[in-house]
């Protein structure tokens, strides 16, 4: 079956560094996945791994791990608009049909001053 | 560029109705597809139309759920007759075929359409 596992919320201090985990299981695995929502918003797309190794994007970064089925997602130099909740997707490739994501509940990150 | 609309944002109607969401996708994007959050739980694949195409619908709760997309270019979400199950945030999305170079399949999301049934 396919599984997303992700904590339910965090907090952090602004100005800190912060790191979300995910770990997963799935079939048929063709990349992951993390994406911002901000409430009442559309979830805007943050990163993208299909390979072992670290992607770095600016203020994010984004780990995966395939054999050990686990990615993280890490915010340095919080600000306090990066409260939002943090989407782990995974997709899974199902000979056509790209881009169905299976998606972890979202991580509430609460940012503090 | 407009991003992904969609139509009504918040529609309140009782058990037993119909209720019609709607989504125009980012111009030029073949791909689209439909999630669904109800409260507390994951965002969940309903399904994906290519163009006009319905290329997965695996995600469709059941057959109270009609998906079109003629013409390629909106999309429009049916729900008849509503149960009080249905209630929940209706996500449309969308993505472009990239011809050659790594295909991230990024999807672009909507704001989503809340369903409440009462």
């Amino acid at each position: 079956g396919q599984n997303i596992d992700q904590p339910t919320e965090m907090t952090a201090t602004e100005g800190a560094i912060v790191q979300i985990n995910c770990t997963y299981q799935t079939s048929g695995f063709n990349g992951l996945f993390w994406y911002q929502q901000h409430a009442g918003e559309a979830p805007t797309f943050l990163s993208y791994n299909v390979l072992d190794g670290l992607e770095e994007k600016g203020r994010f970064s984004s780990f995966l791990s395939r054999s050990k089925g686990y990615s993280y997602l890490l915010l340095k130099e919080l600000q306090m608009k990066d409260s939002a909740s943090y989407l782990c997707a995974v997709r899974a490739f199902y000979g056509g049909a790209t881009n169905k994501l299976i998606f972890g509940t979202g991580t509430l990150l609460a940012v503090q001053p | 560029e407009a991003g992904v609309t969609q139509f009504p944002s918040h529609s309140v109607i009782e058990k037993g109705q119909t209720v019609t969401l709607r989504c125009d996708p980012i111009s030029g994007h073949d791909n689209l597809y439909w999630y669904r959050r109800v409260m507390g739980k994951e965002i969940k694949f309903l399904l994906h139309f290519v163009k006009e195409s319905k290329q997965d619908e695996s995600g469709m709760p059941n057959n109270r759920f009609l998906a079109e997309r003629t013409g390629g270019t909106y999309s429009t979400l049916k729900v008849q007759p509503a149960e009080l199950e249905d209630s929940g945030v209706y996500f449309c999305a969308s993505s472009h075929r990239l011809a050659g170079g790594p295909d991230t399949g990024e999807l672009f999301f909507g704001e989503g359409s809340r369903l409440t049934v009462l």
